[in-house]
């Protein structure tokens, strides 16, 4: 099972784009990357999942590099209601997952 | 359409006893995993059902068990409870093995039971 390692936290301001990095040394070649924001006493809500290269969405970009060992998320002008906790998971999809979250990055947005 | 559905959402229990948590699955989901997560730390998997059987287990001792039913809803289980069993238990589903196109959304979780042990 892949580990992931992830900063404790990070300080933004509104406005400001946000990177938080993933290093995920041991990845399968199944195993797809997928980060998740959780608020407090709230379930992980999904943000974006890719495999290879780099996939965006209405809300994030995520970065993975040839190599697959690390994965960046990326928040265009961040807003304090981004103020989270962000996971990077990685697992497989084409069987039974039992995705294992790390501890996290906290991400703390002033104004 | 509804998400993933859990209750109850707040619970104390007294140390010793036993507690039955219940989650209703996303319309279209058929696998249904639970999570504990205690303050301040990630999400621990607890175990994994699909057609009614245990496909997936964590780190977690035979006193947590569960259920899952014809409808794909599901129940956590928790004999002899510890004060250490204190945590939100989030309840995540995901769709049909057959349609693992649709998979590139992730697993949706319910917003959790917290759990007390007093």
């Amino acid at each position: 099972l892949a580990k992931t390692t992830q900063p404790v936290s990070m300080d933004s301001y509104e406005g400001q784009e946000v990177n938080i990095t993933c290093s995920h040394n041991n990845i399968a070649t199944n195993d797809y990357i997928t980060w998740y924001q959780q608020f407090p006493s709230q379930g992980p809500r999904f943000i974006i999942q890719g495999y290879k290269t780099k996939v965006t969405n209405e809300v994030a970009s995520l970065f993975i590099p040839a190599d697959r060992k690390s994965s960046t998320l990326s928040l265009p002008r961040v807003s304090l209601s981004d103020t989270a906790v962000y996971y990077c998971l990685v697992g497989g999809v084409y069987n039974f997952n039992k995705f294992y979250f790390g501890s996290g990055t906290k991400l703390n947005v002033k104004p | 359409d509804a998400g993933v559905t859990q209750s109850p959402t707040h619970l104390i229990k007294t140390r010793g006893q036993q507690v039955t948590l219940r989650c209703s699955p996303k319309s279209g989901h058929d696998t249904v995993s639970w999570y504990q997560q205690a303050l301040g730390q990630g999400p621990q998997f607890i175990f994994q059902y699909y057609e009614e059987e245990e496909r997936q287990r964590g780190n977690f001792p035979d006193r947590f068990s569960g259920h899952q039913f014809p409808n794909y809803s599901s129940e956590l289980n928790v004999n002899a409870l510890l004060l250490g069993d204190s945590a939100l238990y989030l309840c995540a589903s995901s769709p049909a093995l057959g349609d693992r196109a649709s998979f590139n959304y992730g697993y949706t979780f319910g917003s959790g039971t917290r759990l007390t042990v007093v």
